[in-house]
């Protein structure tokens, strides 16, 4: 079955950018979306088709996706961006998410 | 505004049957995909099945297949989820999301209900 791996963490300082990575075998002929959860909260698209965003998502948030690896980039992380992040792609008629990554603003 | 409100959950003995309904409003469900995805406690997001907008095909992960059935009343803007032979290992929330497409991304989903399995 096809695998999403993502690093468990990221951390990055206020301000900065962060960039958290989603990888699978030939990941860049998919197309690949980021979710958002914050703690007790229900799940929220931030990134569709590898770098469209949806309307209300802040442009901070941006995404590429090609080869093996799909990135999600937070430019300008603010407190609120604290949160688990996860890449989800298709295979086949099957969703596949990937681990998550939680992201620690500090 | 769109929204979905799942309903359903609850505990249940290992190897009892449970229905998850999800009711949706602000759009016309009949146009979307529907699906459920869960999240056992302290742990990621993993999709359990899709169903069409007409319920005219429906698909499943390979760790519910046999003992879960996705429906839905459109008449009624409702989503199922019947759920049976349940195990410990299906203790999750549950979600229902809407989907744009065959392969789309889920753009709205809903505040999820519990499903507890333990004797």
């Amino acid at each position: 079955s096809y695998e999403l791996t993502q690093p468990p963490s990221v951390s990055v300082s206020p301000g900065q950018t962060a960039s958290i990575t989603c990888s699978g075998d030939k990941l860049g002929n998919k197309y690949v979306c980021w979710y958002q959860q914050k703690p007790g909260q229900s799940p929220v698209l931030v990134i569709y088709e590898d770098n469209k965003r949806p309307s209300g998502i802040p442009e901070r948030f941006s995404g590429s996706n090609s080869g093996n690896t799909a990135t999600l980039t937070i430019s300008g992380t603010q407190a609120m961006d604290e949160a688990d992040y996860y890449c989800q792609a298709w295979d086949s008629t099957t969703a596949v998410f990937g681990g998550g990554t939680k992201l620690t603003v500090l | 505004e769109v929204q979905l409100v799942e309903s359903g959950g609850g505990l249940v003995q290992p190897g009892g049957s449970l229905r998850l309904s999800c009711v949706a409003s602000g759009f016309t469900s009949s146009n979307f995909w529907m699906h459920w995805v869960r999240q056992a406690p302290g742990e990621g997001l993993v999709w359990v099945s899709r169903i069409f907008s007409d319920g005219s095909s429906t698909s499943y992960a390979d760790s519910v297949k046999g003992r879960v059935t996705i429906s839905r009343d459109n008449a009624k803007n409702t989503l199922y989820l019947q759920m049976n032979s349940l195990r410990a290992e299906d203790t999750a929330v549950y979600y229902c999301a809407r989907g744009l497409g065959a392969r789309s991304s889920l753009d709205y989903w809903g505040q999820g209900t519990l499903v507890t399995v333990s004797s």
